[in-house]
This record gives C-alpha cells, sequence and structure tokens, in this order.
C-alpha cells in the first residue's frame, strides 16, 4: 500500500513565524500535492508538483511556498504565517491509476 | 468556472439501510474518483472510475460513471457504524492543454445504530 506521511498531525505558531510542513511518499510517485481543507471550501490546492525540482501554482499558492528536492519528500513553507493560513493541510501523491493517495493531514493553528 | 455540485450535504441513516449521494457537473468530465475521509484523517480512494457507463463496486459501495460524463453516483448498501465519514467525490477535466481535477464539498454521513 502507499503510504504517505506527513511530519506532524498537529502544530501551533505565531503570527509571523516560518512554517515548515514536511511530506514523503514511499512507493516513488512523481506527483506529489499540497491541499488545504476548511470547512464549506472542500480540499484547494496549493501547489503541486509533478517532478523533482519542479513545481507549479495551485488555485491559492498566495502566501506559501513548496520545494521538492527528492522525489519522495515535498515540503510546504509558509513564509511569514498568518491567522488565516489556520486549516488542515493535506499533502497527496498520485499512482499510475491517477487516483490521489493522501497523508493524515497536519492541523495548523496560527495564533 | 468548472462547479462541481455534490448531494446531499448531509446524511443521518439507520444502521443496515442503503444509502445513495451524486455529484454533477457543469461539463464533461473524463475522471471521477469517490474518497472517504475519516475524522482527523486524510481522504482515501474508494472508487476510480475512468470510462462513460462504467459501474464498479468495491464490497458495499457501489459508484457509476454518467452516460452523459456529467455525473456520478455512490452508493453504499447495508450501511454499518464505520461508515461514518465524508464522502467526496472529484472529477477531472480538460481545461485547454492541461487536464484539472476538482472537488465537491462533500456528503457527511453519520449512522445511526
Amino acid at each position: 500500500d502507499v503510504k504517505v506521511t506527513q511530519s506532524s498531525r498537529y502544530l501551533v505558531k505565531r503570527t509571523g513565524e516560518k512554517v515548515f510542513l514536511e511530506c514523503v511518499q514511499d512507493m516513488d510517485h512523481e506527483n506529489m500535492f499540497w491541499y488545504r481543507q476548511d470547512p464549506g471550501l472542500g480540499l484547494r490546492l496549493i501547489y503541486f508538483s509533478y517532478d523533482v525540482k519542479m513545481k507549479e501554482k495551485g488555485d491559492i499558492p498566495e502566501g506559501y511556498s513548496v520545494s521538492r528536492e527528492k522525489k519522495e519528500r515535498f515540503s510546504l513553507i509558509l513564509e511569514s504565517a498568518s491567522t488565516n493560513q489556520t486549516s488542515m493541510y493535506l499533502c497527496a501523491s498520485r499512482g499510475v491509476d491517477r487516483g490521489r493517495f493522501f497523508g493524515p493531514g497536519t492541523r495548523l493553528t496560527v495564533l | 468556472g468548472q462547479q462541481l455540485n455534490q448531494s446531499p450535504q448531509s446524511m443521518f441513516i439507520q444502521e443496515g439501510e442503503d444509502v445513495s449521494m451524486n455529484c454533477t457537473s457543469s461539463s464533461i468530465f473524463n475522471t471521477w474518483l469517490w474518497y472517504k475521509q475519516d475524522p482527523g484523517e486524510g481522504p482515501v480512494l474508494l472508487i476510480a472510475l475512468y470510462k462513460a457507463g462504467e459501474l464498479t463496486s468495491n464490497g458495499r459501495l457501489t459508484a457509476q460513471f454518467g452516460i452523459t460524463r456529467k455525473d456520478s453516483f455512490l452508493n453504499i448498501s447495508a450501511s454499518i457504524p464505520s461508515d461514518v465519514g465524508i464522502y467526496f467525490c472529484a472529477g477531472t477535466y480538460n481545461a485547454g492543454n492541461n487536464r484539472k481535477l476538482i472537488w465537491g464539498l462533500g456528503t457527511s454521513l453519520a449512522v445511526n445504530p
């Protein structure tokens, strides 16, 4: 089975802090994604990557950046966290059947 | 822009009942995907559909890719308490030279034992 792991399940940060969310997948998938999930808004794509060192903006990239230095690892960076970035963050990788496999999520609270 | 409507928004049923939920799109989709999300976890892929008219089962779950390519439904038969969660549909469509994926807002299912 595909395993996608995220570095933290819960995270509390202060406004202005730099935040790193790490995601690792173990199935050699080329495509990886970062979403945020908010009540009433569903899943929204922040960034995705289709190869090492490649990245593409999703629907809501503002305030975020990403890093893909190794195939198995895709990091989401909040350069200066703000309260409106309080959310559930979900990492996913995509297999050959095009379905996305998700990690357990990181619930980030920015105070 | 592209819209994906998922209904119902929530359901509260008795254990043993059958459940049906559906998604409709404003234009033609290439793929339909159904996910389930348990509380505090990430979504898990249940069923993937790739062709119009395709009917696929996964245990007590059955999903179909509508013949018009603009809709899909998910049925759960003989519901049990562990079916509780949020069910999401997602679909891919052509956007210029790219293929995009969009998500429904989910159907929250509660099962009364």
